[in-house]
């Protein structure tokens, strides 16, 4: 199984900030993977796929970027609505395996 | 508008089954793969299962592997997943999610849309 990692585990940020997340894998997953936003007590919210596709709907400030097994999800300028928790998921390879999430909160 | 409503958790005893349904509105459902991901209380998220669009292929993780089915009714719009031997450790939210993309030979392997997930507690 691909293993997924991120960093950091928590993120503490100001409205305003750029704000870069790392996820990698195991092993190479090409571009196939997803970032997803989740909130306290809702369902995740898909952001980004392919790596670096944009899900229609999302603002522009979200962007990801990276290739094989090193990823980012960037969030160019930080607003109130983006403290949440982000998890990273690879779709190469069953089994679809997330990243154990990195939590963004208010500095 | 795409809705996914998920129903049938509950406290179930450790050994015991339970059968979660997702009702699907607002989009030709059989043209989707569906999956179910779960997320035990203050953990992260774990992809459980999927299912082609017409039933034919199946996948599972391995922890579910032999207990767990999903299953489909494209008439009725309706995804389910059939839980036997359930252990304190499948105590979760479990979400039923649509695959990214219609009409995928594959599974596309990322999800577009969620439901409001429904809540299975395994526990004596």
């Amino acid at each position: 199984d691909i293993q997924m990692t991120q960093s950091p585990s928590t993120l503490s940020a100001s409205v305003g900030d750029r704000v870069t997340i790392t996820c990698r894998a195991s092993q190479s997953i090409s571009s196939w993977l997803a970032w997803y936003q989740q909130k306290p007590g809702k369902a995740p919210k898909l952001l980004i796929y392919k790596a670096s596709s944009l899900e229609s709907g999302v603002p522009s400030r979200f962007s990801g970027s990276g290739s094989g097994t090193e990823f980012t999800l960037t969030i160019s300028s930080l607003q109130p609505d983006d403290f949440a928790t982000y998890y990273c998921q690879q779709y190469n390879s069953y089994e679809f395996t997330f990243g154990p999430g990195t939590k963004v909160d208010i500095k | 508008e795409v809705q996914l409503v998920e129903s049938g958790g509950g406290l179930v005893q450790p050994g015991g089954s339970l059968r979660l349904s997702c009702a699907a509105s607002g989009f030709t459902f059989s043209s989707y793969w569906m999956s179910w991901v779960r997320q035990a209380p203050g953990k992260g998220l774990e992809w459980v299962a999927n299912i082609k669009q017409d039933g034919s292929e199946k996948y599972y993780v391995d922890s579910v592997k032999g207990r767990f089915t999903i299953s489909r009714d494209n008439a009725k719009n309706s995804l389910y997943l059939q839980m036997n031997s359930l252990r304190a450790e499948d105590t979760a939210v479990y979400y039923c999610a649509r695959d990214r993309g219609a009409y995928f030979v594959a599974a596309a392997g990322n999800f577009d849309y969620w439901g409001q997930g429904t809540l299975v507690t395994v526990s004596s």
